[in-house]
């Protein structure tokens, strides 16, 4: 079975700061990919980056980069430079099979 | 523009009857994908379906029931078995495994339709 695990329900930073989600996952495939959504208010799922775990080399965008451990089975997402509408809801996935898994989400709140 | 549509993005039905979500992609997409999501747990997949006429069960089937008549569209019915069907639902899409390598990977999703059983 796979699982993705977010041991963070709820996280805040203040504008401007940076903060980092965290992410843990568990697969037996070898080929998969990792994800991180964003859900603001309105509830559409936003991807913010991938990671394929074949690539040793941490993914960014923009303020947005993750730290991906593949021994420790991590995928940590940190956000620069945090701004107002960064608010929202962040979703860790992994792609293995045919078959995404989710965790339970993360909710950020940013504080002017 | 390329995309997927749920629609509607409310609805309201009375216990004891079945009812059915729409959605469609224009993406040339082959797989899609049904979620369930409840406050707390998550993004929980019902069904999900690889190709056309073939589709397979999720973590929480019961209660739900789908069809993949076109490449386009994957219906879900919530039917009266459901216990308790009030949620958020949230159709995908994504191309297939084989050729994820060349392509990107991510799930697109749509904007999701809002349950309500009274």
């Amino acid at each position: 079975a796979q699982t993705v695990t977010q041991s963070q329900p709820e996280m805040s930073v203040q504008e401007a700061e940076t903060v980092t989600l965290s992410c843990t996952y568990d697969t037996s495939e070898s080929d998969y990919y990792l994800f991180w959504y964003k859900q603001p208010p309105s509830r559409q799922m936003i991807l913010v980056i991938r990671q394929e775990a074949y690539k040793q080399q941490n993914a960014t965008e923009n303020r947005f980069s993750v730290n991906f451990q593949k021994a420790a089975k991590s995928f940590s997402l940190k956000i620069s430079d945090s701004q107002l509408g960064d608010a929202a809801m962040y979703f860790c996935a992994s792609l293995a099979g045919n078959q995404f898994y989710f965790g339970t989400g993360t909710s950020l709140t940013v504080i002017p | 523009d390329g995309g997927i549509t749920q629609s509607p993005k409310y609805l309201f039905r009375k216990e004891g009857q079945n009812v059915t979500l729409s959605c469609e992609q224009n993406l040339n997409h082959d797989a899609m994908y049904w979620y369930r999501q409840d406050p707390g747990q998550g993004l929980r997949l019902i069904y999900y379906s690889q190709i056309v006429n073939d589709f397979q069960k999720g973590d929480i089937a019961e209660g739900y029931s789908v069809s993949r008549e076109k490449k386009e569209s994957f219906p879900l019915t919530v039917t009266s078995a459901q216990k308790n069907p009030t949620a958020f639902y949230l159709c995908a899409s994504s191309i297939p495994l084989g050729i994820r390598i060349l392509k990107n990977t991510e799930a697109f999703f749509g904007q999701g339709t809002r349950l309500t059983v009274v």
